[in-house]
């Protein structure tokens, strides 16, 4: 079945540093990415929706600037939490949605997930 | 937006037992998904479904679209399956949305 690589799979980080997760449709292309985070005891909450090759969109509450999304091809998305602040640390995870065909029905396929700790 | 419950929040039963999880949502929806999480976080989909039934192995998702409602069973439980199962559904009903996630359900099988 498809994949998605998500990558790295944890990372401890300095405040004020920059963090990147990349995450890659391995055998299938993913015209539309998702991120998602999640707090402690929450839910899964969509950060952000990344389409090829335009601007990602944000959900509401989600500092465009300080998440910096980029979809530059088919298979690869990457997510950038920029000057990390102990308060971002948190598990962020992305979904790749392959599509079937105008009448299919997306179907999404989920990362493993990067759990991010800022000092 | 839609909405999702997800009942029991927290189930503990003994192993061999038959377990339901229940799922309910607002809008009406392409398809909705199963997911397994596990203590450190990574996430395993179990399901994608928009009608009827799938079986995969010890599990069972069925859903009934007219009722917005979508059960997962696990029949002869173990151990192994411990972890929090959380079902989720489009943003808005349709197929290239962001999902909205339930709270998940915790759930642990005693040897």
């Amino acid at each position: 079945g498809a994949v998605v690589s998500q990558h790295p799979s944890r990372v401890i980080c300095k405040s004020g540093t920059s963090v990147k997760i990349e995450c890659r449709s391995l055998d299938f292309q993913a015209t539309t990415m998702f991120w998602y985070r999640q707090f402690p005891k929450q839910s899964l909450m969509l950060m952000a929706t990344s389409n090829e090759g335009s601007k990602a969109t944000y959900e509401q509450g989600v500092e465009k600037d300080k998440f910096l999304i980029n979809h530059a091809s088919l298979t690869l998305s990457t997510l950038t939490v920029t000057s990390a602040h102990p308060e971002d640390s948190s598990f962020y995870i992305c979904s790749a949605s392959e599509e079937l065909g105008r009448l299919a029905k997306n179907i999404q396929y989920f990362g493993a997930g990067t759990r991010l700790s800022v000092l | 937006k839609n909405e999702v419950e997800q009942s029991p929040q927290n189930l503990t039963a003994q192993e061999g037992e038959f377990i339901t999880i229940n799922c309910s949502y607002s809008v009406g929806i392409s398809a909705l998904h199963w997911l397994q999480q596990h203590p450190g976080g990574g996430i395993v989909s179990l399901f994608m479904l928009s009608s009827g039934k799938k079986k995969h192995g010890r599990l069972i998702a069925t859903i009934n679209i007219q009722e917005k409602h979508s059960s997962l069973h696990i029949t002869a439980s173990h151990p192994r399956d411990s972890a929090v199962y959380i079902c989720a559904v489009p943003n808005s009903g349709g197929g290239a949305d962001g999902l909205t996630f339930g709270k998940g359900t915790h759930l642990i099988i005693q040897p």
